[in-house]
């Protein structure tokens, strides 16, 4: 079965600091990558996607991940973080069935981000 | 656009008593998940349905049940509730049968056993 690692529970920068959280899975098969965010008190929203080619995917407000297949890592990237960007972070492994073709989502333990101005 | 639809938002419930929640998915989307996210925790998957039958099963308790219906909404019920049934129940949508859809999320329905 697929899982998903994000070793940095809690992170805190400073505004204008860089942003990289780490997210390692584990799955032999076919992946797609995500990380969605959380802000405070409101709902799960992607913020970007892998599903093939260019391994350096750029997603909404300035994030971008690395996907390096040997590693089994797809971590998430910021240049400079603003105050806005204090929310939960969360990577998500989505692993095909061959069978079915049903697709499964596996979320890390979320990354709980601070930026104070 | 339309986004996934969840409802109720807030439901306050005793224990040992009987909640359902309920979820209208994108337009065309036929696949729904439903997720469990404790206080603090990761979102945990429940169970999941594609085109009206259950697809797959997660940590979901035997207290709990849900379906998928012809309109491709799906209703989680939930049976003598306890106190750590409290969390936010997130469903989402995708459509199955397309290999790179993702899941896109409801707000979520807030849940408090007391």
């Amino acid at each position: 079965a697929q899982s998903v690692s994000q070793h940095n529970h809690h992170v805190i920068l400073s505004e204008a600091a860089s942003l990289e959280l780490g997210c390692n899975y584990s799955y032999g098969g076919t992946v797609n990558l995500f990380w969605y965010v959380q802000y405070p008190g409101q709902h799960l929203q992607l913020l970007l996607k892998y599903f093939s080619g260019d391994p350096l995917v750029k997603g909404i407000k300035g994030f971008e991940a690395e996907f390096i297949k040997s590693k089994f890592s797809f971590n998430l990237r910021k240049p400079s973080v603003q105050w806005s960007d204090t929310a939960e972070y969360f990577c998500a492994v989505n692993a095909r069935r061959k069978n079915t073709g049903f697709q499964k989502l596996v979320f890390g333990t979320g990354t709980r981000l601070l930026v104070s101005p | 656009a339309a986004g996934v639809i969840q409802s109720p938002r807030h439901l306050i419930k005793e224990k040992r008593e009987t909640a359902t929640l309920k979820c209208y998915p994108i337009p065309r989307h036929d696949t729904v998940y439903w997720y469990q996210q404790g206080p603090g925790q990761d979102p945990q998957f429940l169970i999941s349905f594609y085109e009206k039958m259950q697809s797959d099963k997660g940590s979901i308790p035997d207290r709990f049940s849900a379906q998928q219906f012809s309109d491709y909404h799906s209703e989680l019920n939930m049976s003598s509730l306890e106190l750590g049934d409290s969390a936010l129940y997130f469903c989402a949508s995708s459509l199955g049968g397309a290999r790179n859809s993702p899941l896109h999320f409801g707000n979520g329905t807030r849940l408090t056993v007391t």
